[in-house]
């Protein structure tokens, strides 16, 4: 069965600092593996995926992500963090039958 | 393009009733998720439907079910309502596994 944990259910970080959001994943085969973002009272939206290839992807707003295959990791990363990015990010993990796996969410606090 | 649309966007229902939800997908998306998101389970994979066919099924009894049509359009049925059905149902599209899904606003479904 595949899973996604993402171990930190809070992240605060001060505007301009570098933010990280961290998940961990289990899964069989080769994981295709997703970040979205929640905005207060708007919906869930794609931010970027790993499929195959080069372990950073960047994707929308600036964020990337770090691929790690060893330490079966996806972390969220943003070099310098604005006070609008602050939201609920998901790490999500995609199988190749379809079957979609969510983490629980973490809180992301910017403070200008 | 227009996004997802889910209708209705809210729905008050009683136990043992049934309710049909509705979803959209983006024009020429085949892929088709749904999803249970409540305060305390976070986001639950219900389905997910590829060209009309259901590929995976989440963990949720019979009572959930669902279809899609040849449009691509999709719904999804509860069976016998019971109060913790009552969550918000987001439903998703994507052009191919491996792409981004992308959401729609939600149908929130209270069960009294």
């Amino acid at each position: 069965a595949q899973s996604v944990a993402q171990p930190e259910d809070q992240v605060n970080v001060a505007e301009g600092n570098p933010l990280t959001v961290k998940c961990t994943y289990s899964v069989s085969g080769n994981p295709y593996l997703f970040w979205y973002v929640q905005y207060p009272n708007r919906g869930l939206q794609f931010l970027l995926k790993y499929i195959t290839g080069d372990n950073l992807v960047k994707g929308s707003y600036g964020f990337e992500a770090e691929f790690n295959k060893s330490q079966t990791s996806f972390h969220l990363k943003k070099p310098s963090a604005l006070v609008s990015d602050s939201a609920l990010y998901f790490c999500a993990v995609r199988d190749n039958a379809g079957k979609s796996t969510f983490g629980d969410g973490t809180t992301l606090t910017v403070k200008p | 393009k227009a996004g997802v649309t889910q209708t209705p966007r809210y729905l008050i229902k009683t136990r043992g009733q049934q309710v049909t939800l509705s979803c959209s997908p983006i024009s020429g998306h085949r892929s088709v998720s749904w999803y249970q998101q409540t305060p305390g389970q976070g986001l639950q994979f219900l389905f997910e439907y590829f060209s009309e066919t259901q590929r995976n099924k989440g963990n949720f009894p019979g009572r959930f079910s669902g279809r899609q049509f040849s449009n691509s359009r999709s719904e999804m049925n509860v069976s016998t309502l019971e109060l913790g059905d009552s969550a918000l149902y987001l439903c998703a599209s994507s052009l191919q596994l491996e792409d981004g899904q992308y959401f729609g606003p939600g149908t929130r479904l209270t069960v009294l």
